[in-house]
């Protein structure tokens, strides 16, 4: 099976400015999470998608956003960008059978906010 | 909200054993013990997991007191390709989600 892809790889933006992010989880995965990872912050949890439907949610602003579409891949948005958003944004899909799936990541978008 | 204590740091030589420690004294009896590790830069992969049994893969071991206070990740015979930031998480089983704490860097050296 093909891992979980993320588009773009590699992404540079400017202050004020918004971006989506895309992610295509393992086939026959229903369930998609969003990570951030900074240095000084580590890997903070995000939201999570399943069915279509934002099961969880972390604790970051409302600038952060995603959605999941009925194919089971999904994007994030961020709006307003500022500084402290670049960061090496990470996805995760699991089958989400059972309460103990294991999330499988993809290889991440790092995103430079200028 | 990371309910787990690594050591920030660790070496291990080429080809022994890798013990990585971890606490998770404040674990509940229904919550899972993963283990993720991160090469620099790319996405963590999945190493192993388990609930209060000793579990063993292909590329590790877990060990896991009676208590479930502690647990320990056991790399075999630990290769260059091992180095990487090693982390353990504590999963809450309602939740989809995991909460990632600093992790230990392990550095194999030749």
């Amino acid at each position: 099976k093909a891992g979980v892809t993320q588009t773009p790889r590699y992404l540079i933006k400017t202050r004020g400015q918004q971006v989506t992010l895309s992610c295509s989880p393992i086939s026959g995965h229903r369930s998609v999470s969003w990570y951030q990872q900074t240095p000084g912050q580590g890997l903070q949890f995000l939201f999570e998608y399943f069915s279509e439907t934002q099961r969880n949610k972390g604790n970051f602003p409302g600038r952060f956003s995603g959605r999941q579409f009925s194919n089971s891949r999904s994007e994030m948005n961020v709006s307003t960008l500022e500084l402290g958003d670049s960061a090496l944004y990470l996805c995760a899909s699991s089958s989400a059978s059972s309460s103990t799936d294991t999330q499988y990541f993809g290889p991440g978008t790092r995103l430079t906010v200028l | 909200d990371a309910k787990t204590t690594q050591p920030p740091s660790m070496d291990c030589a080429e080809g022994r054993a890798a013990n990585l420690p971890c606490n998770h004294s404040t674990i509940s009896g229904n919550e899972y013990v993963y283990w993720y590790r991160q090469i620099h830069s790319q996405g963590p992969q999945y190493i192993i997991h388990g609930l209060k049994n000793n579990e063993t893969n292909e590329m590790a071991s877990l060990i896991i007191t009676e208590d479930r206070k502690s647990s320990t990740l056991i790399l075999p015979h630990a290769t260059l390709r091992d180095t990487a930031v090693y982390y353990c998480i504590v999963r809450v089983v309602s939740g989809n989600q995991f909460y990632f704490g600093t992790g230990t860097s392990l550095t194999v050296i030749p």
